[in-house]
């Protein structure tokens, strides 16, 4: 299986609102991103989880939250979004360790959430 | 810092065609790993093809294929025998080699901006 989930697939929400992402994989990686992307516009990483633990946040505004409750779930949560914050939310997952001669690993996406802020 | 760039916002290639997709990018890292990525409309991003930095041959799969050229920091994509399928959004991307004691995970993709292919019947 090599294969991101996300749910849901299209989200309309309000500036008050509270709503969740979701992301699951089951891989076994114990990577897991969350990126932001606008129309025609390359993805913006916005949170890295190694090992269920928050190791990178690219200075992302308090309104978004990620969560990472196991190896396998990745949650993003959102509270008093701006219309500015409409995107497609792409989640990826990679191994966590490499070796020392190919010190890379693959990302693997998901298929988005579409996100609309109103 | 590390940049990429893609300088063909748009292209278009007719079937069975041979389309050339340009990257280059900016880094003092002399280990380091580049990709193409696709992402056809509406659905999810794919690796495409990566290249390692320190090896010279370059990557080929299938009808894709590399051209490295890591003294001018050039990375081009060769699509071969141009299909329907491979319309899509095409991002170049760069990521440093990493020590395996830091573990890789923390490494980031560094997209450029991107290429939209249409392939035209």
């Amino acid at each position: 299986d090599t294969e991101v989930t996300q749910t849901p697939k299209h989200l309309v929400m309000g500036m008050t609102n509270k709503k969740s992402l979701k992301c699951e994989q089951h891989m076994g990686h114990r990577a897991m991103y969350w990126y932001k992307q606008k129309a025609k516009k390359p993805p913006e990483l916005m949170f890295v989880y190694s090992y269920e633990k928050l190791s990178i946040n690219e200075s992302v505004p308090s309104r978004f939250s990620p969560e990472c409750p196991n190896s396998s779930l990745l949650n993003l949560h959102l509270h008093a979004l701006q219309p500015e914050d409409s995107a497609l939310y792409l989640c990826a997952s990679s191994q966590a360790t490499g070796t020392s001669r190919t010190s890379y690993n693959e990302q693997f996406f998901g298929p988005g959430t579409r996100l609309t802020v109103l | 810092a590390q940049t990429v760039t893609q300088s063909q916002p748009e292209m278009s290639v007719q079937e069975a065609e041979t389309v050339t997709l340009s990257c280059t990018y900016d880094t003092s890292e002399s280990n380091y790993y580049l990709f193409w990525y696709k992402q056809p409309p509406s659905r999810q991003m794919i690796l495409v093809i990566r290249q390692e930095a320190y090896k010279q041959q370059n990557a080929t799969e299938n009808r894709f294929s590399v051209n490295f050229q890591k003294a001018a920091k050039s990375f081009s994509l060769k699509i071969s025998d141009s299909q329907l399928g491979d319309t899509a959004m095409y991002f170049c991307a760069f990521m440093k080699h990493r020590e395996a004691r830091y573990g890789g995970a923390t490494n980031k993709l560094i997209f450029g901006t991107g290429t939209l292919l249409a392939v035209q019947p």
